[in-house]
């Protein structure tokens, strides 16, 4: 029964450039969230999604931000000109409903803006 | 807003002793579900463990368990005879209940425990 799967592990980009994170969540599993974790920090929430749908994205900033959880294939959030503030481990999660469920995270990205 | 507070940045226990986190939040929600996630330096998080806010009985799982005060809103983690593999960052959480819940887990700074032979 694999995990939450994420790839890449680690990303390296230059500013400017554009960063994409995919996440694969558990077999069974239609609720996906999104967190970030600066360092030293504990992890924030960005966005939850469930297939082809946003559901709550309070915690992703206004401009370059973008996420999705198409009806086939990965979840993908996606950071355009990235900046070095962005640097930062991002986590997925999933869960199989709402209300309470435990949420089972991947093993992160790394994100390097140099 | 619900805010969760940590306020041990790091904490260290001798292999086979007993060592407590603690962790208290603020919420005006009567339902809500509290988590003690467990970050090793591999960077996972592992859910550690579980309590439903209206479960008065305490929540255990092996050699951890919490202590829960509801109307003290504090939600601590107890490690028994801890091990070297406990070494980690523990993170408490907290998540909304009942029709107003998204899923939004709001975590504390965390605790780094290093556990030492």
């Amino acid at each position: 029964n694999a995990g939450v799967m994420q790839n890449p592990r680690h990303l390296v980009r230059r500013r400017g450039q554009e960063a994409r994170l995919r996440c694969s969540p558990m077999k069974g599993h239609s609720h996906v969230y999104w967190y970030r974790q600066l360092p030293e920090e504990g992890l924030k929430f960005m966005v939850y999604l469930q297939k082809e749908n946003i559901i709550d994205e309070s915690g992703m900033p206004k401009e370059r931000f973008s996420a999705e959880f198409p009806k086939e294939g990965p979840s993908i959030l996606r950071i355009q000109q990235v900046v070095r503030g962005d640097s930062a481990a991002y986590f997925c999660a999933s869960s199989p409903g709402l209300f309470g469920d435990t949420q089972y995270f991947g093993p992160g990205t790394r994100l390097t803006v140099l | 807003a619900q805010t969760v507070t940590q306020s041990q940045p790091e904490m260290s226990v001798q292999e086979a002793e007993t060592v407590t986190l603690s962790c208290t939040y603020d919420t005006s929600e009567s339902n809500y579900y509290l988590f003690w996630y467990k970050q090793p330096p591999s960077r996972q998080m592992i859910l550690v463990i579980r309590q439903e806010a209206y479960k008065q009985q305490n929540a255990t799982e092996n050699r951890f368990s919490v202590n829960f005060q509801k109307a003290a809103k504090s939600f601590s983690l107890k490690i028994s005879d801890s091990q070297l593999g406990d070494t980690a960052m523990y993170f408490c959480a907290f998540m909304k209940g009942g029709s107003s819940n998204t899923g939004k887990l709001i975590f504390g700074q965390g605790t780094t425990l290093q556990v030492k032979p």
